[in-house]
């Protein structure tokens, strides 16, 4: 099955710095990817989704970045501030019912 | 707005035990998934359901009865709990399979 590797685990970056978190997938077929963002004692809240034919998509200071090519597929938000701090999930679904996802990465912004 | 209330928030349940996590969905949504979530795992699903009185199998669906008596509830039972099952489970559901799935706050599930 399809598997999503997602790096790195842990980052930290200082307010106002970007972080940059990538994920790997196997499967070339076409498919929508997505990023989630989870706060502590919270569920998982969708950042954004973009489907196969798209390779970039900005949206309030997030970007995300598709290389179909490397099977690639990456977050870069900028400007970090306290509020972003968060365990983030990217997640790939190919046209069916089920949708994996990566592992996380904790997300810690320093003052 | 969109809600999926899970309850409880979390539970001790003795090994052995027989344990029930419950979901409702104020969405109208015909997909609904129960997920769990282990350090280091992300989230696996462990059952599906497309419609009221139908129930899938997920990846990790050993261990786990779903059942889906309406649209609006999708309830996850352990029937004999373990300790491997200690984790935190997610309600979810969606309009379609591949649209924007919104999450419940999760339960917190410890097995002793």
């Amino acid at each position: 099955g399809e598997q999503v590797e997602q790096r790195p685990p842990h980052l930290s970056v200082r307010e106002g710095d970007s972080a940059f978190i990538i994920c790997t997938y196997t499967d070339s077929a076409t498919a929508y990817f997505y990023w989630y963002k989870q706060e502590p004692g919270a569920g998982l809240q969708l950042l954004m989704s973009v489907f196969s034919n798209v390779d970039r998509k900005e949206e309030q200071g997030l970007t995300v970045l598709l290389n179909k090519k490397d099977k690639r597929l990456s977050l870069n938000l900028t400007a970090a501030h306290p509020g972003d701090s968060a365990v983030y999930f990217c997640a790939v679904s190919y046209g069916n019912e089920k949708i994996t996802f990566g592992a996380g990465t904790k997300l810690t912004i320093k003052p | 707005e969109a809600a999926v209330t899970q309850s409880p928030r979390s539970k001790v349940a003795v090994t052995g035990g027989k344990v029930t996590l419950s979901c409702h969905q104020t969405n109208n949504h015909d997909y609904m998934y129960w997920y769990r979530q282990d350090t280091g795992h992300g989230l696996r699903l462990i059952h599906y359901s497309y419609v009221a009185d139908s129930t899938e199998k997920g990846d990790i669906p050993d261990g786990y009865k779903a059942s889906r008596p309406s649209q609006e509830n999708f309830s996850l039972i352990l029937e004999l709990a373990s300790l491997s099952q200690t984790a935190v489970y997610f309600c979810a559901s969606s309009i379609l399979a591949n649209t924007e799935v919104f999450f419940g706050k999760g339960t917190r599930l410890t097995v002793v």
